[in-house]
């Protein structure tokens, strides 16, 4: 699996967009870049996955680098309860093992 | 829908007891898989399984036994309990090992040793 860079934590104002990098420079041409977050205490969350084309759903939008070596997760408008470690994992589709390796993460705190 | 549960959510046991954390998962998901998770730390794949009657070994499987005898339960068997065992486990599920990229995790079970 390609190995992920992200910053340790981050600040954000509540109703504002938190925008979440995270660097994979070696990422492989059949490697998805997910995402997942957990909340203190609870289980890892999906939040999206994409490929090359930037994606949205209703929790988050994902834009990725036209290189593909970097991609950022965006969060519209940040909430309380969107406090949170934040997780970037690139791996291929269709692996049996180790299906999901979390890093350190990001550690998002959002502020009133 | 449940989703993915674990039981107990918590649990204290002494240094060489053996006990069973729970999983199971009404989304007929084919792939299940047991995790780790120490403080500060990511998770670390303990025990996985792509289907019913089918088990394999992940990153720290030692201390550990699972088996899959239906789609639904994928328990997870400590031999001997160890304070190195000191843990949160999460168990997850995947649709198939072909489909559905996310997985859904429970809400962990909190192990402590001693």
């Amino acid at each position: 699996d390609a190995k992920t860079t992200q910053p340790p934590s981050m600040d954000c104002a509540e109703g504002r967009a938190a925008n979440l990098p995270c660097n994979h420079s070696t990422i492989s041409g059949n490697e998805y870049v997910y995402w997942y977050r957990q909340i203190h205490s609870q289980g890892p969350q999906y939040i999206i996955h994409g490929l090359k084309n930037n994606e949205t759903n209703e929790m988050a939008s994902l834009i990725i680098t036209e290189d593909r070596k970097s991609s950022t997760l965006i969060l519209p408008h940040a909430t309380l309860r969107d406090t949170a470690v934040y997780y970037c994992i690139v791996r291929a589709p269709r692996t049996a093992g180790n299906m999901l390796t979390f890093g350190g993460g990001t550690r998002l705190m959002v502020k009133p | 829908n449940a989703g993915v549960t674990q039981t107990p959510k918590f649990q204290v046991l002494k240094t060489g007891q053996s006990m069973t954390l729970q999983c199971a998962q009404d989304m007929n998901h084919e792939y299940m898989s047991w995790y780790r998770q120490d403080p500060g730390m990511g998770l670390r794949l303990i025990h996985y399984s792509v289907g019913a009657g089918i088990t394999d070994q992940g990153e720290v499987p030692n201390g550990y036994n699972v088996s899959r005898s239906t789609t639904e339960d994928f328990p997870l068997r400590l031999l001997s309990a160890a304070p190195s065992q000191t843990s949160v486990y999460f168990c997850a599920s995947r649709l198939s090992l072909g489909g559905g990229p996310e997985a859904f995790f429970g809400q962990g079970t909190r192990l402590t040793v001693v």
